[in-house]
């Protein structure tokens, strides 16, 4: 199984510009999330979505809108990004039971110039 | 002041010595989880604790809610274990709503 699989793994951006960071699980979990980590300030949610059809916004959603496309895939998307959102973007999923295990994908390196 | 503090920040061992993490929250929260960041990026779920104490291998992790106070020990600490260490407590909602500590650099020298 691939797990969580995130693309871009890096991405260069323009300030202004618009881009969307995908995420997909083969595990069958109802959870996904989408995390931002920068220096300093550990991992922060930006966004959540605990089945199909939902979104809920976390900590630090500004910025960003999410789509929960079906049950595989959870994508982010930044419509203006800005400097302010360079950071490595980690996608999460859990499973339907309380296991409390988080598998987290392998980050997308953003940099906004 | 943070909602988690974890401390030490930065920690040194020898191989083989005890080592001992600890996170202090003052969030109200049902359950907490440890995670492992390796020198790579990648982020791996080690625990989830809602009381009591787990071990898995040479790792052990208790929790007391009442205090708000959660310890992670590594035994026999070797090498491999040099990761950043993050403790998260949980918003509630989504076991993945999570408070996250800015986590203990853990260096082990062989």
């Amino acid at each position: 199984n691939a797990g969580v699989t995130q693309t871009p793994k890096f991405q260069v951006l323009k300030t202004g510009q618009s881009m969307t960071l995908q995420c997909a699980q083969d595990m069958n979990h109802n959870s996904m999330y989408w995390y931002r980590q920068d220096p300093g300030m550990g991992l922060r949610l930006i966004y959540y979505s605990a089945s199909e059809g939902t979104t809920d916004k976390g900590e630090v959603p500004n910025g960003y809108n999410v789509s929960r496309l079906n049950k595989r895939e959870f994508s982010l998307r930044l419509e203006s990004a800005a400097p302010s959102q360079t950071s490595v973007y980690f996608c999460a999923s859990s499973p339907p039971t309380y296991t409390g295990e988080l598998f987290f994908g392998e980050g997308s390196r953003l940099t906004v110039l | 002041k943070n909602e988690v503090e974890q401390s030490p920040q930065n920690l040194t061992a020898q191989e083989g010595e005890f080592i001992t993490i600890n996170c202090s929250y003052s969030v109200g929260i049902s359950a907490l989880h440890w995670l492992q960041q390796h020198p790579g990026g990648g982020i791996v779920s080690l625990f989830m604790l809602s009381s009591g104490k787990k071990k898995h291998g040479r790792l052990i992790a208790t929790i007391n809610i009442q205090e708000k106070h959660s310890s992670l020990h590594i035994t026999a600490s070797h090498p491999r274990d040099s990761a950043v260490y993050i403790c998260a407590p949980t918003r509630g909602g989504s076991q993945g709503n999570l408070i996250f500590g800015k986590g203990t650099k853990l260096s082990v020298k062989p």
